[in-house]
């Protein structure tokens, strides 16, 4: 079975701080795609990023970065010098790269910037 | 391409009644996802379409609920008679797939209140 762990309920920081959001995954496929997904306030889900087992690159995207390491399962998210609009509740969330794709989701961290 | 499209965007209506939410994938996509968002369960996957067949339905929570993929551009998930505990915001999303799957984007969902 498949799941994904974000321990984090809420962060809350001021406005430039770095922030880095968390994800532990479980599977037993042996190769799966992650991904972070935001829902604003507006409630719509966003797609950030997605990423295959198999590519243990870090990546870096403007203020996001997002740290894949496979031996701990992990793949979170920082978010650098961050903005009020980064404000949200952010999801982690897995699927097989077998067959559609099927997102199993973490339960989310809602994240407040302070201004 | 305006994106996945769900219609209504809010419904409120009493318990036993027949509620019906619709759902209009991107252009191109032939894959269809219906999810459901709670407090007490997060996100989870109801039922998934492939090119309109139904593949896995086996989120769907109970025979009341039912879904139809009558075209490769549109999705209808039907709930009757409607329950309180159906309260909750609903989502469609659409990906591609050919060997696997692009990524998912996902409508602005449909919040329902059933009174």
């Amino acid at each position: 079975a498949q799941k994904v762990t974000q321990a984090q309920t809420e962060i809350s920081v001021v406005e430039k701080e770095d922030v880095t959001l968390d994800c532990v995954y479980e599977t037993r496929d042996t190769t799966y795609y992650l991904f972070w997904y935001k829902q604003p306030p507006s409630g719509e889900l966003v797609f950030l990023i997605r990423r295959n087992s198999f590519d243990e690159q870090n990546e870096i995207s403007g203020r996001y970065s997002w740290n894949f390491q496979k031996s701990t399962s992990s793949f979170n998210f920082t978010i650098t010098a961050s903005q009020v609009v980064d404000s949200a509740v952010y999801f982690c969330a897995l699927s097989s790269t077998q067959g559609a794709q099927k997102l199993v989701f973490g339960q989310g961290t809602r994240l407040t910037i302070n201004p | 391409d305006a994106g996945v499209i769900q219609s209504p965007r809010h419904e409120v209506t009493e318990m036993g009644q027949e509620v019906t939410l619709r759902c209009k994938p991107i252009s191109g996509h032939n894959s269809l996802f219906w999810y459901r968002q709670t407090m007490m369960r997060g996100l989870e996957l109801l039922i998934y379409f492939n090119n309109n067949v139904p593949i896995d339905d086996s989120g769907m929570p109970e025979d009341r609920f039912s879904a139809k993929m009558p075209n490769a551009s549109f999705s209808t998930l039907k709930i009757q008679p409607s329950e309180p505990r159906d309260s909750a915001v609903y989502f469609c999303a659409s990906s591609f797939r050919v060997s696997g799957d692009t990524e998912a984007f996902f409508g602005q969902g449909t919040r329902l209140t059933v009174v």
